[in-house]
């Protein structure tokens, strides 16, 4: 049962350096999406996507990119890491069959990045 | 803008007593709602919803209460568990996949 998995848990970048953070769901979700969650504000949205080949920007999508070539992957890249970046990353997928569905989201355990 | 808000950063209810956790929203175009609940080191994990057609629903010891003129929604948590410590979330979308979440509110059960 495995989910959502996230690599890698921990990651400590230089400013400048790029890097991708890893996504896979094994329960044929068409729905993913990037968060982070910083202290007093919650988890925000940084990209999402509907399916394989479709993505959109969330509420805080500059200096992040990301691409979805198959139903498991929703990889998220940082291409010049910055410290205002430093923060915790949360992948999560969900079903597109009805309402309820479609809100219920699973996310993975959470990706720390520290941008020194 | 926050458009969820849990202005309760945390709580601390003693073991068998209630946990009354809030949150306030200000976009009317939301539709359903949300409560997720966080371990350390761990990701959210869904615990229960409410569409904005109902004005309460409940599962087991979590009940939550909708109250749309006000914008205010509310979890209860009857009786509390020590397991039950945990950072939660409030979140609200407009029933297109985004959720829009609260900062949370720490929960810490005393025995």
């Amino acid at each position: 049962n495995a989910g959502v998995t996230q690599t890698p848990k921990f990651q400590v970048l230089k400013t400048g350096q790029s890097m991708t953070l890893q996504c896979a769901q094994d329960m044929n979700h068409e729905y993913m999406s990037w968060y982070r969650q910083d202290p007093g504000m919650g988890l925000r949205l940084i990209h999402y996507s509907v399916g394989a080949g479709i993505t959109d920007q969330g509420e805080v999508p500059n200096g992040y990119n990301v691409s979805r070539s198959t139903t498991e992957d929703f990889p998220l890249r940082l291409l010049s890491a910055a410290p205002s970046q430093t923060s915790v990353y949360f992948c999560a997928s969900s079903s597109t069959a009805g309402v309820l569905a479609k809100n219920i989201q699973y996310f993975g355990a959470g990706t720390r990045l520290s941008v020194l | 803008d926050q458009q969820v808000k849990q202005n309760s950063p945390s709580l601390s209810v003693q073991e068998g007593r209630i946990s009354i956790l809030n949150c306030d929203y200000t976009n009317s175009m939301f539709d359903y709602f949300l409560w997720y609940k966080k371990y350390p080191a761990e990701g959210p994990t869904f615990l229960i919803s409410i569409s904005s057609i109902k004005d309460k629903n409940e599962d087991g010891r979590f009940t939550v209460f909708l109250n749309k003129s006000a914008k205010h929604l509310s979890l209860h948590i009857v009786p509390s568990q020590p397991g039950d410590s945990a950072v939660y979330f409030c979140a609200a979308s407009v029933g297109d996949y985004k959720l829009s979440f609260g900062a949370g509110t720490t929960v810490t059960v005393r025995a």
